[in-house]
């Protein structure tokens, strides 16, 4: 596609239940990131992928949060048991080669968690 | 571990020049990165440094003193869009572009 997608764009889910956040990046793009923002909060990283494979998964917070890539393309995060301090905007980004500068960002997933 | 430090807010009258500053302190540096995002939207990448000395790119500018550990954004002709978020960002040794927490720039009348 032209640009990063990311699915849902919001989503509103109960504190203990599972969510899947989905990112399709720019085609051809080897290396993707995912990042959370919380309001008015700067950019936290949580993992980054090289192809299929997760070099960095320093910033994923707790083993509640999980992600996968498939085919070098589409990934998904996932966050277990959801709790309140999950709410956030979760930031998918690629780059057309690892460890370039230029990230092109999605426009993110609203995640609310009552 | 690494540290980027931003002010967290600047005002500016449209049509002027403002700098926003960026001191960074980490354990590896290939350069910095500057982002802006609008309210609402996706960060998008406005500059690249990696070597000491100015780049520009029509109204903005970037710039970077490896010896200072420092770098700042210099926006001119300042327009109402310009109205955003701004972020600085590092890669150390790592894969992780890690970010500052964002200069939030008003352009007023």
């Amino acid at each position: 596609g032209a640009g990063v997608s990311q699915s849902p764009s919001n989503k509103v889910t109960e504190k203990g239940k599972d969510v899947e956040l989905r990112c399709d990046p720019i085609s051809g793009h080897t290396a993707l990131y995912w990042y959370r923002q919380s309001l008015g909060q700067g950019l936290e990283f949580l993992i980054y992928f090289q192809g299929n494979s997760a070099p960095d998964k320093s910033g994923l917070p707790s083993d509640r949060f999980s992600a996968e890539r498939t085919g070098g393309s589409v990934s998904t995060l996932t966050i277990q048991r959801t709790q309140q301090e999950d709410s956030a905007v979760y930031l998918c980004a690629s780059s057309l080669v690892p460890l370039n500068e230029k990230l092109f960002f999605g426009s993110g997933t609203q995640l609310s968690v009552l | 571990g690494q540290s980027l430090e931003q002010p967290s807010e600047v005002t500016a009258v449209e049509g002027a020049i403002v700098q926003i500053n960026c001191t960074y302190q980490t354990s590896g540096f290939y350069g910095l990165s500057w982002y802006q995002q609008h309210d609402g939207g996706a960060p998008t990448f406005l500059s690249y440094n990696a070597l000491d000395g100015l780049e520009e790119t029509g109204r903005f500018s970037s710039f970077l003193s490896r010896s200072d550990s420092y770098g700042y954004l210099l926006l001119q002709e300042l327009q109402m869009k310009d109205s955003a978020s701004y972020f600085c960002a590092v890669r150390d040794s790592g894969y992780a572009l890690n970010f500052g927490k964002g200069t939030s720039l008003l352009v007023t009348p």
